[in-house]
């Protein structure tokens, strides 16, 4: 139940393309879905989150879609570009985010 | 520059040792975690602390331990009852959410070699 399971492990996009990846959780009591983006060799940084009273976040070339019911959420990078590829983590939390559970990570590779 | 920092980068430790990872934040955080980076299974959290001399254990404590002595400190111990200790190991911080969500800032790691 404290699991959320991230998808796909990989990919590729062209550059200008739409990057897609996706994630589910169990427990309803999650209220906080950041994204962080890790470069390799470096430390997560927050991307963008969502608490789940809105649909939709968007930020810049990122958007989180977030579905209550079917209890998933999403990030999409719009217009991606060559130096978004890094490694994406959905994650997800309770107690006003001070515990957050990770997915396995997106390895994202977007070619010029 | 305020941030968090984790030293060293690499270390290389023969098993059997115990090994200290050092993590300090000058941001003022409340709160500070330890997670643990393995190819494939995303961060799993290993300590967390919301106050000085609190900590509570994470998913995956078997084989750690840590001290809060100071705000701005939080050490991770990698004994030698840890089975697979090789991995990337990241510190974070914030502040303690009572009453909203605290982003959590991430340190660079430290990537630890046990042979």
């Amino acid at each position: 139940q404290q699991q959320v399971k991230q998808s796909p492990q990989s990919l590729i996009v062209q550059k200008g393309g739409i990057s897609i990846i996706n994630c589910a959780y169990e427990n309803t009591a999650f209220d906080y879905f950041p994204w962080y983006q890790q470069f390799p060799g470096k430390g997560p940084a927050l991307l963008i989150a969502i608490r789940p009273d809105v649909s939709e976040k968007k930020e810049g070339r990122f958007t989180i879609s977030f579905n209550k019911s079917a209890k998933q959420f999403s990030l999409h990078i719009m217009d991606s570009q060559p130096g978004d590829s890094a490694t994406y983590f959905c994650a997800a939390s309770m107690e006003y985010g001070n515990k957050l559970v990770f997915g396995a990570g997106t390895i994202l590779r977007v070619k010029s | 520059d305020g941030g968090i920092t984790q030293s060293p980068k690499y270390l290389f430790r023969k098993e059997g040792q115990n090994v200290t990872l050092s993590c300090e934040q000058n941001l003022n955080h409340d709160a500070m975690y330890w997670y643990r980076q393995d190819p494939g299974q995303g961060l799993r959290l290993i300590y967390y602390s919301q106050i000085v001399n609190d900590f509570q254990k994470g998913d995956i404590a078997e084989g750690y331990s840590v001290s809060r002595e100071k705000k701005e400190s939080f050490p991770l111990t990698v004994t030698s009852a840890q089975k697979n200790p090789t991995a990337f190991y990241l510190c974070a911080s914030s502040l303690k959410g009572l009453a909203d969500v605290y982003e959590q800032y991430f340190g660079p790691g430290t990537r630890l070699t046990v042979t």
